[in-house]
């Protein structure tokens, strides 16, 4: 079964400041992993997907995030934060066969101060 | 602009009515979904479906019902038998040969019962 870990429900960072956002993930198969952004009462949106192809994925909105198997992880990082990236940031495997499931994490809800 | 429209944003209840949440997309998307939020506990599935004219239960379906008797719509009725329904409510679509199954999401509706 998969299931997929957000090591922290509250960070927060200056602006300026790196970002690192946290997730573990257990999965039977070789997963897909997603990290999601959504602001106060709107839609989530797709910042980055890893589909097996490179390790380090890049992102939109300066966001980037490494696969590492050996670790199970899947950390979202930016260098620099600003304002306007405080949000709420969902970690999300895909369910392997389980037709249109994937497994959302809790949430991280990342505050930036000026 | 291609997308998902969800609607009505803001909806109020009596305990006792049901209500409907209508989901529109117009991106072609075979598969289509339904999300429970509340505070904390991230995205639940309330039912998918994959096709039109077949739906499948997800993890919550008690107390809820949905049809797909068209490709881009998929409503969902949030009934009286569901027992805490005041939730923010997220539709969102999928073209399931797409590597990574990314979901597109609509900008939610939040029902409150009074």
């Amino acid at each position: 079964a998969q299931s997929v870990t957000q090591l922290d429900s509250h960070v927060s960072v200056s602006e300026g400041t790196p970002v690192l956002l946290r997730c573990n993930y257990s999965s039977s198969y070789s997963p897909s992993l997603f990290w999601y952004v959504q602001h106060p009462n709107k839609g989530l949106q797709l910042l980055l997907k890893y589909t097996s192809a490179a390790t380090l994925v890049k992102g939109i909105n300066g966001f980037e995030a490494e696969f590492k198997k050996s670790e199970t992880s899947f950390h979202l990082t930016k260098p620099s934060a600003h304002m306007s990236d405080a949000a709420e940031y969902f970690c999300v495997v895909s369910g392997g066969n389980q037709g249109g499931k994937l497994i959302f994490g809790q949430g991280t809800e990342l505050s930036v101060k000026p | 602009d291609g997308g998902i429209t969800q609607s009505p944003k803001y909806l109020f209840r009596k305990e006792g009515q049901n209500v409907t949440l209508s989901c529109e997309q117009n991106l072609n998307h075979d598969a289509m979904y339904w999300y429970r939020q509340d505070p904390g506990q991230g995205l639940r599935l309330i039912y998918y479906s994959q096709i039109v004219n077949d739906f499948q239960k997800g993890d919550i379906a008690e107390g809820y019902s949905v049809s797909r008797e068209k490709k881009e719509s998929f409503p969902l009725t949030v009934t009286s038998a569901q027992k805490n329904p005041t939730a923010f409510y997220l539709c969102a679509s999928s073209y399931p040969r797409l590597a990574g199954k990314e979901l597109f999401f609509g900008e939610g509706s939040r029902l409150t019962v009074l």
